[in-house]
């Protein structure tokens, strides 16, 4: 199975602060990479797919990039509302595998 | 508008058995794979099986194979996942979620359902 592993695990932030959170996969992956938003007791919301597809309705300060084995999500200016924890996903090879996502802390 | 509505959590004791349903509405469900992804309390995600469109093809994270089966009928327009021999670390919300095809996403997903293995 291809692992993901994310950094940092969990980090602390202030509103406006631009905040980037690495993924890295065990072997290459192309573009098949996603990100999901999740907040306390809700089901996950995705944000970006294939690396760097913003969804639409997803705020444009939210942006992916990468390809192979290492990928980055970037909130450019951090709102109130994006204080969650943010999972990577590699859909390369079934079943999909996550990584084990970021809490993003208000500092 | 595309609705998954999972059902069939509940506490169960180790070595029980416990089938979970997810009814679909809102879109060609025999269109899709569809997966299911559990939580563990204060973990994160694991897609623990996906099964392909026509049910050709099915896929499961090694720590729940040979113990649980995704199943589906198009039909019906539900999916479904039967879990044999249960654990505590099975312990978890378990969500359905349309997708899970390579190159693919998990675009819509339920609200999820608890599964509780205690004695």
């Amino acid at each position: 199975d291809i692992q993901m592993t994310q950094s940092p695990s969990s980090l602390s932030a202030s509103i406006g602060d631009r905040v980037t959170i690495t993924c890295r996969a065990s072997q290459s992956i192309s573009s098949y990479l996603n990100w999901y938003q999740q907040k306390p007791g809700k089901a996950p919301k995705l944000l970006i797919s294939a690396a760097s597809s913003l969804q639409s309705g997803v705020p444009s300060g939210f942006s992916g990039s990468g390809s192979g084995t290492d990928f980055t999500l970037t909130i450019s200016s951090l709102q109130p509302e994006d204080f969650a924890t943010y999972y990577c996903q590699q859909t390369y090879s079934t079943p999909p595998t996550f990584g084990q996502g970021t809490k993003v802390e208000i500092k | 508008e595309v609705q998954l509505v999972e059902s069939g959590g509940d506490l169960v004791q180790p070595g029980g058995s416990l089938r979970l349903s997810c009814a679909a509405s809102g879109f060609t469900f025999s269109s899709y794979t569809m997966s299911w992804v559990r939580q563990a309390p204060g973990k994160g995600l694991e897609c623990v099986a996906s099964m392909k469109e026509d049910g050709s093809e099915e896929k499961y994270v090694d720590s729940v194979k040979g113990r649980f089966t995704i199943s589906r009928d198009n039909a019906k327009k539900s999916l479904y996942l039967q879990m044999n021999s249960l654990r505590a670390e099975d312990t978890a919300v378990y969500y359905c979620a349309r997708g899970g095809a390579i190159g693919g996403f998990f675009k819509h997903w339920g609200q999820g359902t608890v599964v509780s293995v205690s004695s």
